[in-house]
């Protein structure tokens, strides 16, 4: 069955430091991997997206990482603001079809 | 910069009656996608949309669940005897270039509460 997995389920850190979101998928054959960023009550907005060929991709203080070998991936964030409180979902793509595969996400709260 | 707006932003509905929400896509995009966040859970793919037809749809999206383009700019989801298990939040999303490599650009949401 394809799912997507997110670790941890949830994050405190303090304000300018650094964290790591993690992301297992089971998705086959696999197309893309996307990681949006979903404020309380919004809609999820675009980070980055990764295909099978690309290891890395940043977008500002955002780095994401893809090992398509072990269908693992992760989000980077460097020195957080208090606006990158959010929940951070790691989403796949397989190459038929047209639905996405969200995964739970991770809820991110960054504090003074 | 253009974006995806969707309305109603919160309806509330008695249990039983037919409710329809609305989409406005991005301008020039081909693509339309609904989506469905139930309180706490992860979002849930209903439907994809391409050339006036259903591309793909969910087990959720069952009889129940209708999509239509009434015109150039909207797409609707219309939803008939809501029962208590559709209160969730809808998400419409449009992409330039279909998935699986498309973009795709969500809307605020519909926020629909069944009681």
């Amino acid at each position: 069955k394809n799912q997507v997995e997110q670790s941890p389920q949830s994050l405190i850190i303090l304000e300018g430091k650094n964290c790591t979101l993690q992301c297992n998928y089971t998705v086959s054959p696999f197309s893309n991997l996307r990681w949006y960023k979903q404020d309380t009550g919004r809609g999820p907005v675009s980070l980055t997206i990764m295909t099978f060929s690309e290891n890395t991709k940043s977008n500002g203080r955002y780095t994401a990482t893809l090992d398509a070998d072990t269908k693992q991936s992760s989000l980077h964030i460097t020195a957080s603001q208090l606006s990158d409180s959010a929940s951070y979902i790691c989403v796949v793509s397989g190459q038929a079809g047209t639905a996405l595969i969200f995964g739970k996400g991770t809820t991110l709260s960054v504090s003074s | 910069e253009p974006e995806v707006t969707q309305t109603p932003s919160h309806q509330v509905t008695q249990m039983g009656q037919e409710v329809i929400l609305r989409c406005v896509p991005i301008s020039n995009h081909l693509y339309f996608y609904w989506y469905r966040q139930i309180l706490g859970q992860k979002v849930e793919f209903l439907v994809s949309f391409y050339n006036n037809e259903i591309s793909e749809k969910s087990e959720i999206f069952d009889d129940q669940f209708s999509v239509e383009r009434p015109d150039g700019s909207n797409f609707t989801l219309k939803i008939r005897s809501t029962k208590l298990e559709d209160s969730a939040m809808y998400f419409c999303a449009s992409g330039g270039s279909g998935i699986p490599t498309g973009e795709l650009f969500f809307g605020e949401g519909s926020r629909l509460t069944v009681l």
